[in-house]
Order: C-alpha cells, then structure tokens, then sequence
C-alpha cells in the first residue's frame, strides 16, 4: 500500500511569489493534517481535515495561507505570498481518524523561499 | 496549551551501547505519548507509543516508560545499531485532543 505522497519534493521561489504543495494521503484516511516544520525543531499542526470539513485551524497564517480538501481526499496548502520566514519543511500527514490513532507522514516539501 | 519538553538535543554513543532520550510535558490531562523516528530527507515515523494507563511498553530494542506523577517519558534504545542515527521526537497529546504536540527532537549518532 502506498503511504502519504507529497509533491515537490523541493521548491525554491522568489519572494512575494505564490506556492502550492499537493498532498495524496492513505487510501481511506478521513483525518489530514499538515504540519509546518523549522529546521531543529518538531512539527507544528498548520490545518487538520475530517474528511473535506477543516477543523483545529487556529495555527494557520490566514492572511497568507490557504488550504483545501475537496471531495476528502487529496489536499493542496497555498502560501501566497511567501515571505522568506516560509522556508522550512511542510510535512502532510494521515490518519484512520479518532483519538489517539498513528499519524503517517509523507516525505514532506522542503521550501526555500529567496 | 501542551508543552513539551525534549532532552537532550544530540546524543552520540558507540554502536551497542544503550541510548535514552527524556521527555517532560506539562498538561496534566495528557493521556497519549507517541515517539517518532526522522530519518534525513524523511517524514517522521511511528515507532512505539504509550497510553496514560500503562507504566512501560516495550517493542524489541526499544522501550518507553511513563510517569504520570512527575510528568514525564523516556525511550531507551538497547545495543544500539548505526541504523538507529536520526532525529527522535517525543509528543504529547492533550485528552480530548487529536492533536500532538511535538519536543524539539533529539539527534541520535550511533558510531560503528
């Protein structure tokens, strides 16, 4: 069974620039998340889906960051526009749903933003 | 909100000895202790994880011990391979939460 892909696997833009990264989770999946991660640190919870509905998105940059899941499957996070204080990791993830239940990671997209 | 607390950040051992890496948090009502392996260029991965309602869990080399009183959980990793060499985080979620929060990672090199 495939895991959790994300492309790219790299992106470099310019400044002011818009980006978009594509997320396709485990086949059968409900929960989505994307997480933003700085480098030497840990992840940090952007957006989390149930199914096409977004929930617990508190965390993410509205004014710049936008996501969607239509049809609760794959995912698109949009950041526009990048600002250099973008560049860092930005991991997708799935999960069966309910409490407490592993989170599956995709290989994440690294973005440098110059 | 959850903070949690991850040490330390490197940790270097020879190949067979035993590695831990401590964890603290704060949120009392934490109930769901999950730690994660990074391997470079990777997406973190799923490499045991404890409940509230158990002291220990072990799985092969590795174990994980909690303590609910004094707040906190460790991951021992016996006869350490260099295979073992990532980045290792803890977390935390909150009950009630599907959200976990995150330490800071703990590099692991293990050296032949």
């Amino acid at each position: 069974e495939a895991g959790v892909v994300q492309s790219p696997r790299y992106k470099i833009i310019e400044k002011k620039q818009p980006v978009a990264f594509w997320c396709n989770p485990i086949s059968g999946h409900n929960t989505l998340y994307w997480y933003l991660q700085n480098l030497g640190q840990g992840p940090e919870l952007l957006i989390r889906y149930e199914n096409e509905e977004a929930v617990d998105d508190s965390q993410l940059p509205k004014d710049r960051f936008s996501a969607e899941r239509l049809k609760g499957v794959d995912s698109t996070l949009k950041i526009q526009p990048a600002e250099l204080g973008d560049s860092a990791v930005y991991l997708c993830a799935s999960s069966s749903g309910g409490r407490n239940t592993e989170a599956f990671f995709g290989q994440g997209t690294r973005l440098t933003v110059v | 909100g959850e903070n949690v607390e991850q040490h330390p950040s490197t940790l270097s051992v020879q190949e067979g000895d035993s590695a831990v890496i401590k964890c603290t948090y704060s949120d009392s009502a934490s109930n769901y202790f999950p730690w994660y392996k990074q391997e470079l260029g990777k997406g973190p991965q799923l490499i045991i994880d404890i409940r509230s309602n158990v002291g220990e869990k072990k799985d092969q080399r590795i174990a994980v011990t909690l303590n609910k009183t004094a707040k906190h959980f460790s991951l021992h990793i016996t006869e350490t391979q260099p295979e073992d060499s990532a980045v290792y985080f803890c977390a935390a979620t909150p009950g009630g939460s599907y959200i976990p929060t995150f330490g800071r990672g703990t590099s692991l090199i293990v050296h032949p």
